[in-house]
């Protein structure tokens, strides 16, 4: 059975910068799978910020994609996530997802159980 | 990019009623796409799949049809435990963006 469980700071200040980690267990981050991260405001939808395949191959939401890094380290098997220059805006539940690879399947079967970021000063 | 537009915004419905969510992909994107429930303070959970495969250990009340640029999501025969938000995503490519939420309540 896949888990994924994010990790990092809850409070981080404006301007400051957004580190988070993915840790995946049962299962490799070199499989065929591409892995995400999504984010949710407080008491609003689902924001899909951007994916990693393990070779490195990236893509991201053109809206964040300026401030925004998604990286792997095969060898502790894990994803990170860093948004640079956050506001208030980026308050949120971040959660990383794992993106079905098999042939005819799509979205996303694991997620982790989400970790709240409160952007304050 | 293409977006991705649910509708209603919010229901509430009976008990047993047939529930229909739409979602309208501003282009067509074949049949990838995606429906989760997220039940209040839970985590997404993915129900189905190319549109209309429903994901193991999901209940038969629910199913997915369309292709293209219109999508649909129904209950056949609500219950209590169906309460959530639902989401559609496609994920033909990049960036893989959500609707944004249908929100199904019991009369």
């Amino acid at each position: 059975q896949v888990q994924l469980q994010e990790s990092g700071p809850g409070l981080v200040k404006p301007s400051g910068t957004l580190s988070l980690t993915c840790a995946v267990s049962g299962g490799s981050i070199s499989s065929t799978n591409w892995w995400s991260w999504v984010r949710q405001p407080p008491g609003k939808g689902l924001e899909w910020i951007g994916e990693i395949y393990h070779s490195g191959s990236t893509n991201y939401n053109p809206s964040l994609k300026s401030r925004v890094t998604i990286s792997v380290d095969k060898s502790k098997n894990q994803l990170s996530l860093r948004v640079s220059s956050v506001t208030a805006a980026d308050t949120a539940v971040y959660y990383c997802a794992r993106q079905q690879a098999v042939a005819g399947t799509g979205g996303f079967d694991y997620w982790g159980q989400g970790t709240l970021v409160t952007v304050s000063s | 990019d293409i977006q991705m537009t649910q509708s209603p915004s919010s229901l509430s419905a009976s008990v047993g009623d047939r529930v229909t969510i739409t979602c309208r992909a501003s282009q067509g994107i074949n049949n990838y796409l995606a429906w989760y429930q997220q039940k209040p303070g839970k985590v997404p959970k993915l129900l189905i799949y190319a549109a209309s495969t429903l994901q193991s250990g999901v209940p038969s009340r629910f199913s997915g049809s369309g292709s293209g640029t219109d999508f649909t999501l129904t209950i056949s025969s609500l219950q209590p435990e169906d309460v959530a938000t639902y989401y559609c995503q496609k994920y033909n490519s990049a960036p893989l963006t959500f609707g944004g939420g249908t929100k199904v309540e019991i009369k």
